[in-house]
C-alpha cells in the first residue's frame, strides 16, 4: 500500500514551458485534492475532485488544469509556466470521517519557473 | 466563514521542555479539527484530529491536544520535547465539509 504518491520530486521549468504534475493514490479514496504551499502562507487548495469526472475548483486555480478519469489518478496541468508558480505542490487524498474528510498527503513536488 | 490562525510563526523549546503549539479556529458551526506535522521535504502527516467524541485528543509521538469551545481554540502540547519533534506543525479546521482550511503553520525548533 503506497499511498499517495507524486512524481517528478523536482522540477525546474522555463517560463511559458508547460508539465504536468502526476499524483495517484492506492487507497480507492474518492476525494483528491491538490494544494501549493509556499513559505509562511500555509497549504492553498488549487483543485479538488470528488471522484473520477467531476473537478472543482479551489482558492488559487488560475493557471492551472486538471483532470480525473479514474478514481487513482489526478493530474494537474501547468500551462505557460510562470515565476509565481513557483512552488511546493502537494497532492492528497481524503477518507470520510463522520461529516468532514480526513486527507492523506504524497511527499511533494518541489517546481522552479525560471 | 472557516478559519485558522496559528500565533506564532516559529516556537523554540530546549530538549525535555514543553511544546505549547497554539491554535484558534473561527467557524459557524462545531468544527472538525486537525493537527498535521511536515518533517523536512517531506508530506504532511496527520497527528491528531478532533471530531466531537472527547475534548482531549491524543495523537501519535507523544503529542495531545484539548478542544476548547469557550476559548475557540485547540492547542497541540507534549510534556517533553525530543529532538526528533523539530519540523512544521499545521492546524487546520473543516465545517463539515469536504475540504480544509490550514493555518499558515509554526516551525518548531528543539535545541539540546
Amino acid at each position: 500500500n503506497a499511498g499517495v504518491t507524486q512524481t517528478p520530486k523536482f522540477r525546474i521549468l522555463k517560463i511559458g514551458q508547460s508539465m504536468t504534475l502526476q499524483c495517484a493514490q492506492d487507497m480507492n479514496h474518492n476525494y483528491m485534492y491538490w494544494y501549493r504551499q509556499d513559505p509562511g502562507m500555509g497549504l492553498k487548495l488549487i483543485y479538488y475532485s470528488v471522484g473520477a469526472g467531476i473537478t472543482d475548483k479551489g482558492e488559487v486555480p488560475n493557471g492551472y488544469n486538471v483532470s480525473r478519469s479514474t478514481t487513482e489518478d489526478f493530474p494537474l496541468r501547468l500551462e505557460l509556466a510562470a515565476p509565481s508558480q513557483t512552488s511546493v505542490y502537494f497532492c492528497a487524498s481524503g477518507k470520510p470521517l463522520a461529516g468532514a474528510y480526513e486527507q492523506y498527503f504524497g511527499p511533494g513536488t518541489r517546481l522552479t519557473v525560471t | 466563514a472557516q478559519s485558522v490562525t496559528q500565533l506564532g510563526s516559529h516556537v523554540s523549546v530546549s530538549e525535555g521542555a514543553l511544546v505549547l503549539l497554539r491554535c484558534n479556529y473561527s467557524s459557524s458551526v462545531p468544527p472538525y479539527l486537525f493537527w498535521y506535522v511536515q518533517y523536512p521535504n517531506q508530506g504532511l502527516q496527520l497527528l491528531l484530529k478532533y471530531t466531537s467524541a472527547a475534548t482531549l485528543v491524543k495523537g501519535i509521538n507523544g503529542f495531545e491536544a484539548e478542544f476548547k469551545k469557550s476559548e475557540t481554540s485547540f492547542h497541540l502540547t507534549k510534556p517533553s520535547a525530543h529532538m526528533s519533534d523539530a519540523a512544521e506543525y499545521f492546524c487546520a479546521v473543516s465545517e463539515n465539509t469536504d475540504k480544509l482550511i490550514f493555518g499558515t503553520g509554526t516551525r518548531l525548533q528543539v535545541f539540546p
